[in-house]
C-alpha cells in the first residue's frame, strides 16, 4: 500500500512566522503535490513536482514556497504566514505522467494562523 | 475558472436508498476522471474511476457514469449505507497531463440518514 506521510496533523503559529509542511511517499512516486482545502472552494493546486528540484505552480502559489531536494519529500513553506493561510493542507503524490491512476492523499496538516 | 464543478454542496439520503452525486466538466480534453471520499480530518481517499473510452465502470455499491457528449459524470451509491457519510469530490485529468494535473470538483457533503 502506498503511504503518504504529512509531519503534522494540527499546527497553531502567528503571523508573520515561516511554516514549513513536510510529506513523504514510499511509493517512489514521481510526482508530488500540495493543495490546500477549504469550505466551498474544494481542493486547490498550490504546488507540485515531477521530478527531484522541479516544481510547477499550481493554481494559488502566491505566499507559498517548496522544496524537492529528495524523490520521496515534498516540503510546502509558508515565508511569512498570514490569517488567511488558515486551511487544510493535503498532500498527494502520483506514480507519474503517462500512468492513469489515482494520487494518493496524505492525512492533512489543520494549519491555523493567529 | 473552474473546469469542474460539483453544484450541489450537500446531500441527505435515506439509508438503503440510492445517494447521485453529479459532476459536470468544461475542458473537452479530460479523458479520465476519478471520484474520491473524504472523511473529516483525514486526506482523501479513491474511490471509483472511469476513463472516457467507457460510459460506465462498477465497483460493489458504486458506479460511475460518464456522458461526454454533456461532459458530465455522476456517481451512483447503491444501497447508501451511514458509513458513506462524507463529502465527495470528483476530479478529470488529460491524456497530455496524466500524472500532472488533476482538476477537483468543490465537494458534495453527503448525509446518509439512519
Amino acid at each position: 500500500d502506498v503511504k503518504v506521510t504529512q509531519s503534522s496533523r494540527y499546527l497553531v503559529k502567528r503571523t508573520g512566522e515561516k511554516v514549513f509542511l513536510e510529506c513523504v511517499q514510499d511509493m517512489d512516486h514521481e510526482n508530488m503535490f500540495w493543495y490546500r482545502q477549504d469550505p466551498g472552494l474544494g481542493l486547490r493546486l498550490i504546488y507540485f513536482s515531477y521530478d527531484v528540484k522541479m516544481k510547477e505552480k499550481g493554481d494559488i502559489p502566491e505566499g507559498y514556497s517548496v522544496s524537492r531536494e529528495k524523490k520521496e519529500r515534498f516540503s510546502l513553506i509558508l515565508e511569512s504566514a498570514s490569517t488567511n493561510q488558515t486551511s487544510m493542507y493535503l498532500c498527494a503524490s502520483h506514480e507519474g505522467r503517462g500512468h492513469r491512476d489515482t494520487q494518493y492523499f496524505g492525512p492533512g496538516t489543520r494549519l491555523t494562523v493567529l | 475558472d473552474q473546469q469542474v464543478k460539483q453544484n450541489s454542496p450537500s446531500l441527505s439520503v435515506q439509508e438503503g436508498r440510492i445517494s447521485i452525486l453529479n459532476c459536470d466538466y468544461t475542458n473537452s480534453m479530460f479523458d479520465y476522471f476519478l471520484w474520491y471520499k473524504k472523511y473529516p480530518a483525514e486526506g482523501p481517499t479513491f474511490l471509483i474511476s472511469i476513463s472516457s473510452i467507457k460510459d460506465k465502470n462498477e465497483d460493489g455499491r458504486f458506479t460511475v457514469f460518464l456522458n461526454k457528449s454533456a461532459k458530465h459524470l455522476s456517481l451512483h451509491i447503491v444501497p447508501s449505507q451511514p458509513g458513506d457519510s462524507a463529502v465527495y469530490f470528483c476530479a478529470a485529468s488529460s491524456r497530455v497531463n496524466t500524472g500532472n494535473q488533476f482538476y477537483f470538483g468543490t465537494g458534495t457533503s453527503l448525509t446518509v440518514i439512519p
